[in-house]
């Protein structure tokens, strides 16, 4: 069974402050990562997508990824009441097509 | 813009009443894709098209069916809604499936309630 894990939540961060997700993915072959922003009621919004080992910045955020730990993160920097919504870690593997996995999110809530 | 657009975005439908979710692009995607999702979990694969080819899931009851007339539309058809069925039922699509061209956009999603 493969398994995306993140922590529920809720992960409160002053204004200004790093927000730091985490996902951890059980396929070792995965191949391509991606981070998701669901406000409460509405549709996932792309905000990420990483494919090899390291770091990628744009903007406030800044995805980290690392294949031999099995683990890729978001860092959210300057963070905004507006960046408050529920943030969905997704990992396609390598398998006939790559079927995204799903990881349930982490809630993020951005205190004044 | 280009864009996915799903319609309706709220969908009221009475127990075993049949209802058809529909799904659009712009975007000229080759893969669209049906996701289920219920309060506080992730989005459920239900299946997908890489153009005419038609994927379901293993685990997708025989209660949903999907048709993509063409490049630019796709829909999801509940032949007898349950009320284990209501969810917001997400469409997706990706330009492809492999690294770098297999980010996925979603639409709007359509919330569904089953009376």
């Amino acid at each position: 069974q493969k398994e995306v894990e993140q922590n529920s939540g809720p992960l409160s961060v002053p204004e200004g402050a790093i927000a730091s997700l985490n996902c951890t993915y059980s396929d070792r072959v995965s191949q391509s990562f991606f981070w998701y922003r669901q406000y409460s009621g509405k549709s996932p919004e792309l905000i990420m997508s990483i494919y090899s080992n390291g770091d990628k910045e744009d903007g406030r955020f800044t995805a980290q990824l690392n294949k031999a730990s099995q683990y890729v993160s978001l860092l959210i920097r300057d963070s905004q009441p507006s960046d408050s919504a529920t943030y969905l870690c997704a990992v396609n593997g390598d398998d006939s097509w790559g079927k995204f996995q799903f990881g349930a999110g982490t809630q993020v809530v951005v205190t004044p | 813009d280009a864009m996915v657009i799903q319609n309706p975005r709220y969908q009221v439908t009475q127990f075993g009443k049949p209802v058809t979710l529909s799904c659009s692009q712009t975007l000229n995607h080759n893969v669209m894709y049906w996701y289920q999702q219920k309060s506080s979990q992730a989005p459920k694969l239900l299946f997908h098209y890489y153009d005419k080819d038609f994927n379901n899931e293993a685990d997708t009851p025989d209660n949903f069916q999907s048709r993509r007339p063409n490049t630019s539309f796709c829909f999801l058809d509940i032949r007898s809604p349950g009320l284990g069925d209501a969810a917001m039922y997400l469409c997706a699509t990706s330009r492809g499936t492999g690294s770098s061209y297999n980010e996925q956009f979603f639409g709007p999603g359509t919330r569904l309630t089953v009376l």
